[in-house]
């Protein structure tokens, strides 16, 4: 089955910086790689993904971009606030799946 | 609309008793998952159900667990003889169809189970 494995753990950055997470995942046929965010005490919530046919993808203040040579992708977030703190998770999956493979998630912390 | 919906929001359990956890997905979706979280880690999957097919179970940790889904909506994720192992909070999620690849998973808010 598929696997993916997700880094930093946690990161800390001042507001106004960049955060940069990444995930690499196992399975090659992989097709589907969202990210979901998680505030604390909260349910999950989409808030970018992207398919195989693209190599990036953006939304404002965060992007995704996807290596699939290489078997990894990350999430960027630019211009960071402090209501971008949360535990982003990345996952993966492909059509022939049953769901999604979670990282095990990165605690962002966005000081002011 | 309503979203996923969940209950109990908090459930405290002595170990070695029975629990049943209850998920309202959205009125028509198709696709319910049962996710575990536990302190620190990711979402681990537990069972994915898809219309009338059968459920895929293997996340399932233990013949401990079980789920049903009645009528294509409304679930019920059953702990037999719960152990402390157990606690976590347990996230259930619906999309509009299955597979798991094109459709964003609209998570509910999660039942805390605590297993004394």
């Amino acid at each position: 089955g598929e696997n993916v494995e997700q880094h930093p753990s946690t990161l800390s950055v001042q507001e106004g910086d960049s955060a940069v997470i990444k995930c690499t995942y196992s399975d090659s046929a992989s097709n589907y790689f969202p990210w979901y965010k998680q505030e604390l005490g909260k349910r999950p919530q989409l808030i970018i993904d992207i398919r195989s046919n693209v190599g990036e993808k953006k939304d404002q203040r965060i992007a995704v971009t996807l290596n699939k040579t290489a078997k990894h992708f990350s999430l960027h977030i630019t211009e960071t606030q402090p209501e971008d703190s949360a535990v982003y998770f990345c996952a993966a999956s492909y059509s022939g799946y049953s769901t999604l493979t979670f990282g095990k998630g990165t605690m962002l912390l966005v000081s002011p | 609309g309503a979203g996923v919906s969940q209950s109990p929001s908090n459930k405290v359990t002595e170990k070695g008793k029975d629990v049943e956890l209850r998920c309202d997905p959205i009125s028509g979706h198709t696709a319910l998952y049962w996710y575990r979280q536990s302190l620190g880690q990711g979402l681990e999957f537990l069972i994915y159900f898809q219309g009338n097919s059968a459920p895929d179970k293997s996340g399932l940790p233990s013949d401990r667990f079980s789920a049903e889904r009645t009528g294509g909506s409304v679930s019920t994720l059953t702990i037999q003889r719960t152990q402390q192992e157990d606690s976590a909070v347990y996230l259930c999620a619906s999309s509009l169809a299955g597979g798991g690849s094109n459709y964003e998973q609209y998570f509910g808010p999660g039942t805390r189970l605590t297993v004394t």
